[in-house]
């Protein structure tokens, strides 16, 4: 799977709108972004992927560069329940065996009062 | 709604022991896999499988051993503890390769 580049680290207001960044410069045409996140002492949840548009659901918004080699999650509001570690993973759904997630080390996402 | 489940959560082993850390699914997934997490590391994958009686071997599979035999099951054996297994192990499936992936709360072994 292709790597993935994130920051260690970021911090956020309560209730204001956060930006993961992750860049992906060797992105494949078959890889679609994955974004999980962990919460502190918790399994890693799925919050969203996409291929190439811009895809929303009801925890985040994906926004995808034109050339697929960078993405950005975005938090419209963030709150303290979503602290937690957040990781930006390639996919490459056409392979014929199990297409395993590879995790980096993620963003460590801070949020304040 | 269970989803993956993970026992025991906490488990103290001495050196040298073995034990099996069992996960079960009930959302009739295909794929099922183990991960472990270190302090302040990411997930790495120690096995998975596509199937029953179908298993193959991730990034870090020594130490340890898996098997398949339902669908529900994928119960993760560590033989001859070390303490360089110390760590937190992850069960997850999904329902093909490609789609979501559903993790378990984690088991936190400490190997002594």
């Amino acid at each position: 799977d292709a790597k993935t580049t994130q920051p260690n680290s970021m911090e956020s207001n309560e209730e204001e709108p956060v930006h993961l960044p992750c860049n992906h410069s060797t992105i494949s045409g078959t890889d679609y972004i994955h974004w999980y996140r962990q919460l502190p002492s918790q399994g890693p949840e799925y919050v969203i992927h996409g291929l190439t548009s811009n895809v929303n659901n009801r925890m985040a918004s994906l926004a995808i560069a034109e050339d697929r080699k960078s993405s950005t999650l975005i938090l419209h509001r963030a709150t303290l329940r979503d602290a937690a570690v957040y990781y930006c993973i390639l996919r490459d759904v056409t392979t014929g065996t199990a297409s395993k997630l590879t995790f980096g080390t993620g963003t460590r996402l801070q949020v304040t009062l | 709604n269970a989803g993956v489940t993970q026992t025991p959560k906490f488990r103290i082993l001495k050196i040298g022991q073995s034990m099996t850390l069992q996960c079960a699914q009930d959302m009739n997934h295909n794929y099922m896999y183990w991960y472990r997490q270190d302090p302040g590391m990411g997930l790495k994958l120690i096995y998975y499988s596509v199937g029953a009686g179908i298993t193959d071997k991730g990034e870090v599979p020594n130490g340890y051993n898996v098997s398949r035999s339902t669908t529900e099951d994928f119960p993760l054996r560590l033989e001859l503890a070390a303490p360089s297994q110390t760590s937190v192990y992850f069960c997850a499936s999904s329902p093909t390769g490609g789609n979501t992936i559903y993790f378990g709360e984690g088991s936190w072994l400490t190997v002594v």
